[in-house]
């Protein structure tokens, strides 16, 4: 399975400001995923990256509060812009296993917004 | 859009004793997977089991896929099983995306 290093693991952010969220796998693979799990709460997918082309967003994300960039087959950053207390969640990359679907997640970001 | 319940909400085990836990979903599905959130935050994968059953150690998974539903068993619970447990699944629509469900958060106490 892929190895996921996601950095930082923890922040703690003041309103207004904007994070930058970096995600490396150490295979290459085609599709990156990032998702967002609020407190308590399940998780729900903010958009998928694919290499070489701009990022598909789900309903309820845009891509000026959720920028993402996918540079190259190992590495993917998500930023969330122009924070406010309701970002507070944990932000988590993942990656398909090559051939069979299988998920997998980096350690996540604990994002807390004052 | 699909609707993937999970069942109990809330468990709490005594170290030692076995628990079911279950996953309907609202439309046909051609993946389901199941995984383990730690304390820490940090996601597992347990099973990658669109139909029938595997087992993995203390842990098992059935899915029947024509009546929507998944179980994950978990036998002789240790108190490293603690956590929340979620289903996710693939619709058979094309679309790479992965639905979780609501989840089910267990305690296991020594």
């Amino acid at each position: 399975s892929a190895v996921i290093s996601q950095k930082p693991s923890r922040d703690i952010c003041q309103r207004g400001t904007s994070l930058t969220i970096q995600c490396q796998v150490d295979s290459q693979v085609t599709m990156m995923f990032w998702y967002r799990q609020q407190p308590g709460q399940s998780l729900t997918l903010i958009a998928t990256a694919n290499q070489g082309s701009e990022a598909t967003y789900e309903s309820g994300f845009v891509i000026d509060k959720f920028p993402i960039s996918r540079p190259n087959l190992t590495f993917s950053t998500l930023t969330v812009s122009n924070m406010s207390p309701e970002d507070s969640s944990i932000y988590l990359c993942s990656v398909e296993d090559a051939g069979n679907e299988k998920l997998f997640f980096g350690s996540g970001t604990q994002l807390s917004v004052l | 859009g699909i609707q993937v319940e999970q069942s109990p909400p809330d468990l709490i085990l005594q170290e030692g004793a076995n628990s079911t836990l279950r996953c309907n979903f609202s439309d046909s599905v051609n993946n389901l997977q199941w995984f383990h959130q730690n304390p820490w935050g940090q996601l597992i994968n347990l099973f990658y089991i669109p139909s029938g059953t595997k087992q993995n150690g203390r842990l098992s998974a059935t899915t029947v896929a024509t009546e929507r539903y998944s179980l994950l068993y978990i036998s002789s619970s240790q108190t490293t099983d603690s956590g929340v447990y979620f289903c996710a699944v693939l619709m058979n629509t094309g679309f790479q995306k992965l639905v979780f469900g609501t989840g089910t958060r267990l305690l296991v106490s020594p």
